[in-house]
This record gives structure tokens, C-alpha cells and sequence, in this order.
């Protein structure tokens, strides 16, 4: 069974400052997906990354992939009030030549950003 | 395009009942996941629906089922409800079944409370 692990649980910040939001496991995925979670809503894709070492830039969010494939961030620069919300990794297996597998998902960062 | 689609927004039921809860897919999509979020154990992984088949299941009781339709509508039932089972639950919809390179669209999610 793969596990992911996100760290920290609770990030409470002000606006202004820098964050990074960890994503670990001791399993290789073929790709980690980054999702946002706002209070009554489902989560929305941000991100996928597939290959290892790959970093991808969402305007102030920034995404990387470990080289190993087991480990992934997600650093927000200058954090704004309309970044606070539920931040959830996910890890997917390419199972053989299917890709078929559900995605495993990690616990979750909850993020407040102060004005 | 809509969204994927949950309804009811919110549930309370009482132990020992059963409730239905459903998924209005994104039009062509053909598969359907269900997810329990809780503060406590994040998102879990239900099951997969695709084809009207069920594809991937997770480590629920036999409590929870679910079917899907021809036009890719999926319903999910849990019969003798617990406090335990009191929960947001999400549904998913992706074209094909899950795959590690391939975004979950998430509806809204169904609020239950069981008291």
C-alpha cells in the first residue's frame, strides 16, 4: 500500500510571507497531482507532475517533483487571503501498460492566510 | 460545460437508516469515483465506477454499494448507518477509469451527518 504523508497539517500565515507544503512517501509514483479544497467545495486540480526533478510554475505557486519520484512541494510566494484552503497531494502508479490505478491522496495542509 | 453534479447537498439521517446519495458526471466522462473526507482519515478511496462496472473498490464494509447507469450516473448507498460513517462525500468524475496522468473533477460533495 502507498502512503503519502503531507507536512504540515495546519500552515496559519499572513499575507506576505512564503510557504512550502510537503508531500512524502517511501513508494515511487509515476506522477504526484497537487489539488485545492475551499470550504464546501470539492477539490480542483492546480497540477500534475510525471517526471522526476520537474518543476512547474503556476503564477506564485511553484510545484516540484523529487528526482526519486517519492517525494513532491509546493512553495506559494507572497501568500494572499484567496490561497487559504485545503491543499492535498496525490500519487499515481502507471500500472504496467494499462495506467489504469486509483490515486492515492495524503491527509491534507490546511492553509489560513491572514490579510 | 457543468461540473459534476452531487445531490443532496446535505443529509442527517439516524442510526440504523439507509441513505442514497448521487453523481451527475461531467457529460462524456465515463468514470465515476466516490471518496469519504473526514477531519480524521482525509479522503478514502470508495470505489470506481466505469462502463456501469465497478472497477477499483476500497477498504469499506459491504455497507457501502454503488451502481452506475447508462448515461454514467452513479448512485451510492450506505445501509445501517453509523455515527462513524457521518462525512463529506465526494464524487469524481475522469474520462477513462483513473489513471496516474489524468485529473479527478470533483462535484461539491454530499454533506451526511448521522446522529
Amino acid at each position: 500500500t502507498q502512503l503519502l504523508e503531507q507536512s504540515p497539517q495546519f500552515l496559519s500565515i499572513q499575507e506576505g510571507e512564503n510557504l512550502t507544503v510537503y508531500c512524502n512517501s517511501s513508494s515511487v509514483f509515476s506522477s504526484l497531482q497537487w489539488y485545492r479544497q475551499e470550504p464546501g467545495e470539492g477539490p480542483v486540480l492546480l497540477v500534475t507532475v510525471v517526471t522526476g526533478g520537474e518543476v512547474k510554475k503556476l503564477k506564485r505557486l511553484t510545484f516540484q517533483f523529487g528526482d526519486a519520484r517519492k517525494d513532491s512541494s509546493l512553495h506559494i510566494t507572497a501568500a494572499q487571503p484567496g490561497d487559504t484552503g485545503l491543499y492535498l497531494c496525490a500519487g499515481g502508479i502507471n500500472a504496467g501498460g494499462t495506467s489504469y490505478g486509483k490515486l492515492t491522496f495524503g491527509q491534507g495542509t490546511i492553509l489560513t492566510v491572514h490579510p | 460545460k457543468a461540473g459534476v453534479t452531487q445531490t443532496p447537498r446535505y443529509l442527517i439521517k439516524t442510526r440504523g437508516q439507509q441513505v442514497t446519495l448521487s453523481c451527475s458526471p461531467i457529460s462524456g466522462h465515463r468514470s465515476v469515483s466516490w471518496y469519504q473526507q473526514t477531519p480524521g482519515q482525509g479522503l478514502q478511496f470508495l470505489f470506481e465506477y466505469f462502463s456501469e462496472t465497478q472497477r477499483n473498490k476500497g477498504n469499506f464494509p459491504g455497507r457501502f454499494s454503488g451502481r452506475q447507469f447508462s448515461n454514467s450516473r452513479s448512485e451510492m448507498n450506505v445501509s445501517t448507518l453509523e455515527l462513524g460513517d457521518s462525512a463529506l462525500y465526494l464524487c469524481a468524475s475522469s474520462l477513462v477509469l483513473q489513471a496516474y496522468n489524468s485529473p479527478l473533477h470533483f462535484g461539491n460533495g454530499t454533506r451526511l451527518t448521522v446522529t
